[in-house]
């Protein structure tokens, strides 16, 4: 089974500063996938990044990268130049990478980070 | 645009009675869609895997008489919270995934459920 740790469970940042939210996770599996997935106060998941485990490049998306560490089984995500639209619940989650190349596999969620972003 | 539609966004409801809840996968055919269950200020939980033409895969401790789950198409997944008790009052998420060369998870809206 997977699990997925995020030991922040609050965090804040003033708006143009960057803040990074840890995520860890544990797994037998050697192809997966890890996501960062942000729930603002709508409660729409959004995708914000996500992360192939075979790839060692770290992910980038405008200002949100990742710190894929997959030896010591670590996920963070840096928010650079916060803005007041980063208020959100962030959970880390990881999905098994299935071995056909195709089908539907679930995701196993951290327990989130609430992030506030100060004006 | 959504690809996942989920209907209601909010249902109140008397204890005793059973409340539908749909998920719609609008732009792919989906043989699997999830539901997950939300308590508030926590993260979202695998309730069940919905399997189109099959029974569906509950999770343990998950009540499979309680939440029925019904995949009929490859585009429409139902939840029914049967004989509903305010400890079922929660937001219910579903989602579908796609596993390609973008592989992401996809949510509907959510439907908060509060029995009274």
């Amino acid at each position: 089974a997977q699990t997925v740790t995020q030991s922040q469970p609050e965090m804040s940042v003033q708006e143009a500063e960057t803040v990074t939210l840890s995520c860890t996770y544990d797994t037998s599996e050697n192809n997966y996938y890890l996501f960062w997935y942000k729930q603002p106060p709508s409660r729409q998941m959004i995708l914000v990044i996500r992360q192939e485990a075979y790839k060692q490049q770290n992910a980038t998306e405008n200002r949100f990268s990742v710190n894929f560490q997959k030896a010591a089984k670590s996920f963070s995500l840096k928010i650079s130049d916060s803005q007041l639209g980063d208020t959100a619940m962030y959970f880390c989650a990881f999905m098994i990478r299935p071995y056909s190349g195709a089908g539907s596999y679930q995701l196993t969620f951290g327990k989130g980070t609430k992030l506030s972003v100060i004006p | 645009g959504a690809v996942v539609s989920q209907h209601p966004s909010w249902v109140i409801c008397k204890s005793g009675t059973s409340v539908k809840i749909e998920c719609r996968s609008l732009d792919f055919q989906a043989t699997t869609m999830f539901w997950y269950r939300q308590f508030p200020k926590q993260s979202l939980m695998l309730m069940a895997t919905s399997n189109e033409g099959s029974k569906a895969t509950y999770e343990q401790g998950v009540e499979k008489d309680k939440f029925l789950i019904n995949h009929a198409s490859l585009t429409l997944s139902t939840l029914t919270v049967t004989s509903a008790h305010p400890e079922d009052s929660s937001f219910y998420i579903c989602s579908r995934s796609r596993v390609a060369v973008n592989t992401e998870a996809f949510f509907g809206q959510g439907t908060r459920l509060t029995v009274v």
